[in-house]
């Protein structure tokens, strides 16, 4: 089955700073990446993801870069603010299995003003 | 996150007990999941239903058993549970596409304690 290794598991930058958190996964079949953006108390929330059929996807702060070659994408938050801080998670899926995600193990993002 | 709402938020059962988690989603869409979230863990899939067909179940100690009346509400009975079982119960919906993959909404979750 799918494994996706997500580094780091804590990140601590400065305000205004760029933060990067990489994911490798192993089955190259998958071909769907959300990232999820969890905060206290809160369930995952979807902020940005990205199909195979795209090298890079930007909304605002926040970029996903893909490398199917070497299975791995990133999410990149760029001017960072202490609203950011929360856990992240990558996941990767396959199309037409039933939409299961397999998830990261997150990275706590701390954002020091 | 209003879209998908669970109850109750926060739950504390002994062992012998037996309770039921609640989700309910209002985006119209077909397909429901319960994940397990762990401390120190991945997020696991528990369950998932398409279709309020039992679609996937992830190698899940039959002390937990899910229930899907309508494509809007998802239940998880819970019966004889171990410590270890404490966790965070996340539900999440999405809309299926026949080949497609598909964004999931996740609700805020039922923090359980097995006491």
């Amino acid at each position: 089955g799918e494994n996706v290794e997500q580094h780091p598991s804590t990140l601590s930058v400065q305000e205004g700073d760029s933060a990067v958190i990489k994911c490798t996964y192993s089955d190259s079949a998958s071909n769907y990446f959300p990232w999820y953006k969890q905060e206290l108390g809160k369930g995952p929330q979807l902020i940005i993801d990205i199909r195979s059929n795209v090298g890079e996807k930007k909304d605002q702060r926040i970029a996903v870069t893909l490398n199917k070659t070497a299975k791995h994408f990133s999410l990149h938050i760029t001017e960072t603010q202490p609203e950011d801080s929360a856990v992240y998670f990558c996941a990767a899926s396959i199309s037409g299995a039933g939409n299961m995600l397999t998830f990261g193990g997150g990275t706590r993002l701390m954002v020091k003003p | 996150e209003t879209g998908v709402t669970q109850t109750p938020r926060h739950l504390v059962m002994g062992m012998t007990n037996k309770k039921s988690l609640k989700c309910e989603q209002h985006l119209g869409h077909n397909a429901m999941y319960w994940y397990k979230q762990s401390a120190k863990k991945p997020l696991e899939l528990m369950f998932v239903y398409n279709f309020k067909e039992q679609t996937e179940n992830n190698s899940v100690p039959s002390r937990f058993s899910p229930e899907c009346p309508n494509s809007s509400h998802l239940f998880l009975h819970l019966h004889t549970l171990q410590p270890e079982d404490s966790a965070l119960y996340l539900c999440a919906s999405s809309q299926a596409r026949a080949g497609g993959t598909y964004e999931q909404y996740f609700g805020p979750g039922t923090r359980l304690t097995v006491t």
